[in-house]
C-alpha cells in the first residue's frame, strides 16, 4: 500500500521567502508528526496532530514556523521569512494513534535549502 | 529530555556481529524504539522494547534493561547493506507527551 509521502522533495528559497511543504500520510492513520533533521544531527520534534485534539506545538522553534492538518488527512508546514538556520531535512511521519508500540512510518523527507 | 546517547560511528566486517547501545534517562519510561536509517532516506522501524529482555526479528535483536536506562541493538551476519545510521528513541511520560525522543543516532559502516 501507499506510504507516507511528502512534497516538494527538494526546496531551494532565498532567505526572507516564505515555504511550504506538505504531507500526506498513510490512509488510516490518525497521528502525524513533523520532524527536523540537519545534518549529521538527529530528529528534532516539531508538532504533532492526533485527530481532531488540539496539536502539540511544543518542539516548534519559533513562530515562523507553524502546520496545519485536514482532519485526518493532508499536513502543511509552513515556514515563513526563512533564514540559513532553517536548511535541514524535514520529515514527516504517522501512526495508527497513541498506543504504545505503534510505530511511525516516515517520508522521504524535504530537503529545503535556504540561501 | 530524555538525555539519549549514542556512539556517534561504529565499524564492524561483513559477517560479524555488531552491538550498538543506547543509554537514555527518564522519569516516565513508556518504551523504546530503534530505526534504521540509510543516507539520504527515510527512518524505518526495527523494533520496540518496553519490558526488560530481548526481543529478537531475524539478524536483529534489541534488548531493553529499565533499571539501567539502557538498551543495545545487535546485528548479526552483517552486511554491507546493514550500513546506515541506527536512530534510539525514548518515549517518556513524564511531560505528558506520547511523542519518542530521538538520539542522534549511531553511524555503523559495514565493509569487506
Amino acid at each position: 500500500g501507499a506510504g507516507v509521502s511528502q512534497s516538494p522533495s527538494n526546496k531551494v528559497t532565498e532567505k526572507g521567502k516564505d515555504v511550504e511543504l506538505r504531507c500526506d500520510p498513510i490512509s488510516g492513520h490518525t497521528a502525524l508528526y513533523w520532524y527536523r533533521q540537519r545534518l549529521g544531527q538527529g530528529l528534532e520534534f516539531l508538532i504533532y496532530f492526533q485527530g481532531n485534539s488540539a496539536p502539540d506545538k511544543s518542539g516548534l522553534p519559533s513562530d515562523r514556523f507553524s502546520a496545519e492538518r485536514t482532519g485526518e488527512s493532508v499536513s502543511t508546514l509552513t515556514i515563513q521569512r526563512t533564514q540559513q538556520e532553517d536548511s535541514a531535512v524535514y520529515l514527516c511521519a504517522s501512526s495508527k494513534g497513541l498506543s504504545n508500540s505503534y510505530e511511525q512510518y516516515f517520508g522521504p523527507g524535504t530537503r529545503l535549502t535556504v540561501t | 529530555g530524555q538525555n539519549i546517547d549514542q556512539p556517534t560511528e561504529m565499524t564492524a566486517t561483513e559477517g560479524a556481529i555488531v552491538q550498538i547501545n543506547c543509554t537514555y534517562q527518564t522519569s516516565g519510561f513508556n518504551g523504546l524504539f530503534w530505526y534504521q536509517q540509510h543516507a539520504g532516506e527515510a527512518p524505518t522501524f526495527l523494533s520496540y522494547n518496553v519490558l526488560d529482555g530481548l526481543e529478537e526479528k531475524g539478524r536483529f535483536s534489541s534488548f531493553l534493561s529499565r533499571s539501567k536506562g539502557y538498551s543495545y541493538l545487535l546485528l548479526k551476519e552483517l552486511q554491507m547493506k546493514d550500513s546506515a545510521s541506527y536512530l534510539c528513541a525514548v518515549r517518556d511520560l513524564a511531560g505528558g507527551s506520547y511523542i519518542p525522543t530521538f538520539g542522534r543516532g549511531t553511524s555503523l559502516i559495514v565493509h569487506p
